[in-house]
């Protein structure tokens, strides 16, 4: 049982550069997370999923877009890769039963810079 | 939405005392409040979690108040060990969203 499993863990890109950071979960949880994670900033959300099939956007959404190919996967892609997107990013899981507050679990991060 | 302040965002205690970190939410609606720890370079971790329908919750060494009435939630950590220096987050869950909100982090160090 790995819990939330983050590929790849460092990753440089230039400027314009596309990539997809990969996560899953082998705990059979519904929903799932991707956060980026910036000095002083704490955690910040960008996008959600609820359950398979379903994607909300976060608080920072714009520049990234996921897709949750199935329940254990959920995968965040930057199109055109910027500086500013430059930062640890974090996906997470927990069962969501509604009013139920499940923890989230986390991963172990990808660290990303964008030159 | 959920809004959610941490203070303080550095604290420095010696090996013994006791650290204590304060969070504030806004939605009166939220009803739940986990505490993470992160390592430097590590995953955060959940520590603790309180749900509205208590007002105190103790494990071992840590324990989280809740107080509704003020919307305010706090972590106590009682006689504390170099190996508790870490950011401590805590959050709040925005009932509309089922999002958690987390607030900006308190770097903890502890001097032996």
């Amino acid at each position: 049982n790995a819990g939330v499993t983050q590929t790849p863990k460092f990753q440089v890109l230039k400027t314009g550069q596309s990539m997809t950071l990969q996560c899953a979960q082998d705990m059979n949880h519904n929903s799932m997370y991707w956060y980026r994670q910036d000095p002083g900033m704490g955690l910040r959300l960008i996008y959600y999923s609820a359950s398979e099939g379903t994607t909300d956007k976060g608080e920072v959404p714009n520049g990234y877009n996921v897709s949750r190919l199935n329940k254990r996967e959920f995968s965040l892609r930057l199109e055109s890769a910027a500086p500013s997107q430059t930062s640890v990013y974090f996906c997470a899981s927990s069962r969501l039963a509604h009013d139920s507050n499940q923890p989230q679990h986390f991963g172990d991060g990808t660290r990303l810079s964008i030159l | 939405g959920e809004n959610v302040e941490q203070h303080p965002s550095t604290l420095s205690v010696q090996e013994g005392d006791s650290a204590v970190i304060k969070c504030t939410y806004s939605d009166s609606a939220s009803n739940y409040f986990p505490w993470y720890k992160q390592e430097l370079g590590k995953r955060p971790q959940l520590i603790i979690d309180i749900r509205s329908n208590v007002g105190e919750k103790k494990d071992q060494r840590i324990a989280v108040t809740l107080n509704k009435t003020a919307k305010h939630f706090s972590l106590h950590i009682t006689e504390t060990q170099p190996e508790d220096s870490a950011v401590y987050f805590c959050a709040a869950r925005d009932v509309n969203t089922d999002k958690l909100i987390f607030g900006t982090g308190t770097r903890l160090q502890v001097f032996p």
